[in-house]
């Protein structure tokens, strides 16, 4: 397993427009997280997945947002009609359940740029 | 709610230097404490965690202590290497029901010259 992977790395678009990130989690993890990072900032939760099912989502992640896990495997983030204030890093991380404070596994992350 | 607050960047040091990078942190409860490690380029990383008051976790010659009298997790390498230079969070999952939800610093950036 190579980790968590992450596409695209980078994504360029233009506001009003609609965009969508993938991450693969590790094969095994069946929790899987989204966090938000923006310049100078620490990584913000955003929402997760324990399986397919969508457990919790942080203020952060407004109505424009949504993400999917369907098969309880890779998992999709959209953002609707995007503004400057998107511009960030998207970072996706997944890890084992149970066991408390089970280790995250971390992608690269897709920076979105809004212009 | 809970809340991590890291030693303002950048820290710049020479070689074999010693490094110490504060972080403190409030909680309800008894969280867990993580740095994670970014290198240019790559995703964040696992560098040590500790999971109850008094544990030291260790790696790759880095050390922080769980203080919980002064909630506390202070970052220590005795001898920085250039390979060093990266930026470093500080991190906590809180205890009971929110343990899965990390809560970042803003992270330090490390610069290690030859």
């Amino acid at each position: 397993d190579t980790g968590v992977s992450q596409d695209p790395r980078h994504k360029i678009t233009k506001r009003g427009q609609n965009v969508t990130f993938r991450c693969d989690p590790i094969s095994e993890h069946n929790r899987l997280y989204w966090y938000r990072q923006t310049l100078g900032q620490g990584p913000e939760f955003l929402t997760y997945f324990q399986n397919e099912a969508q457990l919790e989502k942080s203020r952060l992640l407004s109505d424009r947002f949504s993400a999917e896990r369907p098969k309880g495997s890779f998992s999709t983030l959209e953002i609707q009609r995007t503004e400057q204030g998107d511009s960030a890093m998207y970072l996706c991380a997944s890890s084992l359940v149970p066991g408390m404070n089970t280790e995250a596994f971390f992608g690269q992350g897709t920076r979105l740029t809004v212009v | 709610g809970d809340s991590v607050t890291q030693m303002e960047g950048p820290v710049t040091l020479s070689e074999e230097a010693f490094l110490t990078i504060n972080c403190t942190y409030t909680a309800t409860g008894y969280p867990s404490l993580f740095w994670y490690v970014q290198y240019p380029g790559e995703g964040l990383q696992l560098l040590l965690k500790a999971t109850k008051a008094d544990d030291k976790g260790s790696n790759k010659g880095f050390e922080a202590t769980y203080r919980k009298e002064t909630t506390s997790f202070h970052l220590e390498k005795g001898s920085v290497q250039v390979s060093d230079s990266a930026v470093y969070f500080c991190a906590l999952t809180g205890s009971g029901g929110s343990n899965y939800k990390l809560t970042f610093g803003k992270g330090t950036l490390l610069t290690v010259n030859p």
